[in-house]
């Protein structure tokens, strides 16, 4: 079934850990995002990607990085987690970036930072 | 409306009823809007869109009004369906090489049986 596909679905984790959100779409989407989701905020973006090959910096981007090495993989890190960082993640991508086309979410990653 | 609070507002509806959920927003210059469904435990999930060039857009049992004047976007659903509980969220974007969607904060519609 095409779509995006994230890992973990959920995690706890330790404050100071490392941590790697996967997130891989089949789709041949050109852009891909990630967001958080906490009560009372909405969705907000972190990081993004127009392109495999580059990647852009989103409203909320501290304590986060991402990588774009190919067009179906774009794994969010955490260096070292906070108990701030405690949200859901989304992963979404879209055909491009040009804000003519709709986005298309996985499922999520619920993560708590202790 | 858009909640500035911890808690989203709700909006309560009698299963068969029409649901009308409204979304004011912000930048004069989008052109691309999107409305959003999001059950509990799941990713977002698109609904239906329309551009700036239309004033409303019908799919599937849901409608989607444009009012550009006053910047207010709607979504109608007719004959709810307790399938249609969910929290759901209007999206507003420009035509742009690097610009990105912008959502609101949500709306739970909740169906009373």
């Amino acid at each position: 079934i095409a779509g995006i596909t994230q890992a973990p679905t959920s995690q706890i984790l330790a404050a100071g850990r490392r941590m790697t959100l996967r997130c891989t779409q089949d789709m041949r989407h050109n852009a891909m995002y990630w967001y958080r989701q906490d009560l009372g905020l909405g969705l907000r973006l972190i990081h993004y990607s127009n392109t495999a090959g580059t990647t852009g910096k989103g409203e909320v981007p501290d304590g986060y990085s991402v990588s774009r090495a190919n067009t179906d993989d774009f794994p969010l890190t955490l260096a070292s987690a906070v108990p701030s960082q405690t949200s859901v993640y989304f992963c979404a991508s879209s055909v491009s970036g040009t804000g003519l086309y709709g986005y298309t979410f996985g499922s999520g990653t619920r993560l708590t930072v202790v | 409306g858009e909640s500035v609070g911890l808690h989203l507002p709700t909006l309560s509806v009698q299963e068969g009823d029409n649901s009308i959920i409204n979304c004011a927003y912000s930048n004069s210059a989008s052109d691309y809007f999107i409305w959003y469904k999001q059950e509990s435990g799941k990713g977002p999930q698109f609904i239906i869109d329309i551009r700036s060039n239309m004033d409303k857009r019908q799919g599937q049992r849901v409608t989607v009004l444009l009012n550009k004047t006053v910047k207010h976007l709607s979504l109608q659903i007719a004959a709810t369906q307790p399938g249609d509980s969910a929290v759901y969220f209007c999206a507003e974007n420009m035509a742009g090489a690097n610009s990105k969607l912008t959502f609101g904060k949500g709306i739970t519609l909740s169906v009373r049986p």
